[in-house]
């Protein structure tokens, strides 16, 4: 059962606009939170994370908000840029339970020049 | 660093064939894990290790699928025999084993069964 779930397959925005990636989860123990983004051909890497006792998390242009109320976290991208276009995954973990990390089915995000 | 290191790249093989993909985690990592990915389930654990031993399995799929991690610096995931359903990417990460750290994935294993 997908723990992890991520709903929009795809997403297309014009460059310089916001992008908005959303994310739900079903585990009330998952306590720690992460983005991947991943080219094709290429491993996923590590964007951004947010612990269960923030709400939000900035780095540069990308923003983690998370509402535990909800199971729901989002990725903000603002302004979007052409080489944000990748396949974006949201990742959950138990750290009470061990660090292993569970993944959504990705979103693959368009930013169109 | 080189990064989490996986081989081969691109298999393919034939269905009833044993499949041996190959990672070698970044040194210094306690934690090993092995995703599958797909359209439908996306980045789908099959099985985590810490310290060498497996700590959750309950990700792979059926009897098939055994996974072995014999030191530190080496594991395996081997399919015997392969079937066309098996065809995926196959991908290794490591992470550091301390809290709120993230996972370094390897560049992945595609593998196709026909």
């Amino acid at each position: 059962d997908q723990q992890v779930k991520q709903n929009s397959p795809s997403l297309s925005v014009q460059e310089g606009r916001i992008s908005i990636l959303n994310c739900d989860y079903t585990n009330s123990m998952f306590d720690y939170f992460l983005w991947y983004k991943k080219y094709p051909a290429e491993g996923p890497t590590f964007l951004i994370s947010i612990s269960s006792i923030k709400d939000k998390n900035e780095d540069g242009r990308f923003t983690v908000f998370l509402n535990k109320s909800a199971k729901h976290l989002s990725l903000h991208i603002v302004p979007s840029q052409p080489g944000d276009s990748a396949v974006y995954f949201c990742a959950a973990s138990d750290r009470g339970t061990g660090n292993q990390f569970y993944f959504g089915t990705g979103t693959s995000l368009t930013v169109i020049p | 660093d080189a990064g989490v290191i996986q081989s081969p790249r691109h298999e393919v093989t034939e269905m009833g064939q044993e499949v041996t993909l190959r990672c070698k985690p970044i040194s210094g990592h306690n934690s090993l894990f092995w995703y599958r990915q797909t359209m439908m389930r996306g980045l789908e654990l099959l099985i985590y290790f810490n310290n060498n031993v497996p700590i959750d399995d309950s990700g792979m799929p059926e009897d098939r699928f055994s996974a072995k991690m014999p030191n530190a610096s080496f594991s395996t995931l081997k399919i015997q025999p392969s079937e066309p359903r098996d065809s995926a990417v196959y991908f290794c990460a490591s992470s550091p084993g301390h809290l709120n750290t993230e996972a370094f994935f390897g560049q992945g294993t595609r593998l196709t069964v026909v």
